[in-house]
């Protein structure tokens, strides 16, 4: 299996513009998470889907940032509009189900000047 | 709410040395740990999981303790090489099954 497939790798925007981050999970697993990494805050949950349901989305910063799931091989991550502190590095995860063993992928470094 | 510390931040030691870095959880109440490194510009990678109910795990020269009931794990890594720089990070998994990030440990293994 690729692993967890992220694109695009790199994103620079200006502010306002609308953002979508991808992920493709590996294939086979049932829960997907997406992180936003920063050097401040470090990794923080932003929301987190089991078999395609979002269960938790308490750490998406506001009503700009959604993520739809739409089957098991794919999610996306929108923002809209943009803002220069959205800059950070996006990282989709998923594992098998619950309480097993996660993987990432390279993240998506996202700019908004 | 869970909070996951890691000490030390940053460690620099010379090539060979045993090291050990620590992560240490508030809430005892865990269904797993998992540890990562994280290369500059990389994502994370997988080292080793360690399920509730075990108190240790090993993969070649890396091997993670758990203490659940102290809140505590290490990472202990044998005869350290220049390619063990990175970040470690670790998470646990808890009664919420999200993974709750420390804040890492930036090592350094000089030669």
């Amino acid at each position: 299996d690729a692993g967890v497939i992220q694109s695009p790798r790199h994103e620079v925007t200006e502010m306002g513009q609308e953002v979508t981050l991808r992920c493709k999970p590996i294939s086979g697993h049932n829960s997907l998470f997406w992180y936003r990494q920063t050097m401040m805050r470090g990794l923080e949950l932003l929301i987190y889907f089991n078999n395609n349901v979002p269960i938790d989305d308490s750490g998406m910063p506001e009503d700009r940032f959604s993520a739809k799931m739409p089957n098991a091989s794919f999610s996306t991550l929108k923002i809209q509009p943009s803002e220069p502190r959205d800059s950070a590095v996006y990282f989709c995860a998923s594992r098998p189900t619950v309480n097993t063993e996660a993987f990432f992928g390279q993240g998506t470094r996202l700019t908004v000047v | 709410k869970q909070e996951v510390t890691q000490i030390p931040a940053a460690l620099s030691v010379p090539e060979g040395e045993n090291l050990v870095l620590n992560c240490s959880f508030t809430d005892s109440a865990i269904y797993n740990l998992q540890w990562f490194r994280q290369d500059p510009g990389k994502g994370l990678t997988s080292l080793l999981l360690i399920q509730s109910s075990q108190r240790e795990q090993t993969s070649g020269r890396l091997n993670a303790s758990l203490d659940k009931s102290s809140g505590r794990s290490t990472l202990y890594i044998a005869a350290s090489q220049p390619g063990d720089s990175a970040t470690y990070l670790c998470a646990v998994i808890d009664n919420t099954d999200k993974l709750i990030f420390g804040t890492g440990t930036r090592l350094q293994v000089f030669p």
